[in-house]
């Protein structure tokens, strides 16, 4: 399958800072990225939906001052955790679709954001 | 209309056992259904989907029924393993490469060595 990278896989800082994550796609283009957050033993939840070039889509209730998310390029997405705090603490994953890979959306790693 | 319901919640199998899980959706436009895998502090990775215009697949000891009347479609592992213990999402979405993924609650599967 195509190849997601997200990093950094784990990341902790301290409370009222930011905090980027970046998700590429190393062998296909991502028309449309997607922000998760998944809480333990549950699903994900969806943040956003990013589409290159365009203003992200925010899920109701997701603070989109909070989580910014750029889509600059067709293999780059970031998702920056602004004034973060201990809720804000998470497993952040993104995933990628488009270009030849049609319906298949494929996952990075993760990001374990831990706000001390 | 967006929902996409997953059971059961966790499960339990012998090695060489069957798992069987199962997912209803309700939106009829939904035309893609994939099934992921996720080990803890992983991504999910795609094990296998379905589009409606089958009522199978198969790819190796996976296999999904579908069943477009009833708005049903399982997943089930032929000779479980204990390697298979992770959790398994299923997914609802249209074809279109931009259209959101409507995930399941999970179900979280323990193969017994």
């Amino acid at each position: 399958g195509a190849v997601v990278s997200q990093h950094p896989s784990r990341v902790i800082c301290k409370s009222g800072t930011s905090v980027k994550i970046e998700c590429r796609s190393l062998d296909f283009q991502a028309t449309t990225m997607f922000w998760y957050r998944q809480f333990p033993k549950q699903s994900l939840m969806l943040m956003a939906t990013s589409n290159e070039g365009s203003k992200a889509t925010y899920e109701q209730g997701v603070e989109k001052d909070k989580f910014l998310i750029n889509h600059a390029s067709l293999t780059l997405s970031t998702l920056t955790v602004t004034s973060a705090h201990p809720e804000d603490s998470s497993f952040y994953i993104c995933s990628a679709r488009g270009g030849n890979r049609g319906a298949e959306a494929f996952f990075g790693q993760g990001t374990r954001l831990t706000v001390v | 209309q967006q929902q996409v319901k997953q059971s059961p919640q966790s499960l339990i199998v012998q090695k060489g056992g069957i798992s069987i899980i199962n997912c209803a959706y309700e939106n009829t436009a939904f035309d893609y259904f994939p099934w992921y895998q996720q080990f803890p502090g992983k991504g999910p990775a795609l094990l296998i989907a379905i589009r409606p215009d089958v009522s199978e697949k198969k790819e190796g000891r996976f296999t999904i029924s579908f069943n477009k009347s009833a708005k049903q479609f399982s997943l089930h592992i032929m000779d479980s393993q204990p390697g298979d213990s992770a959790t398994y999402f299923c997914a609802a979405s249209k074809g279109s490469g931009t259209y959101k993924y409507i995930f399941g609650t999970g179900t979280r599967l323990k193969v017994l060595a």
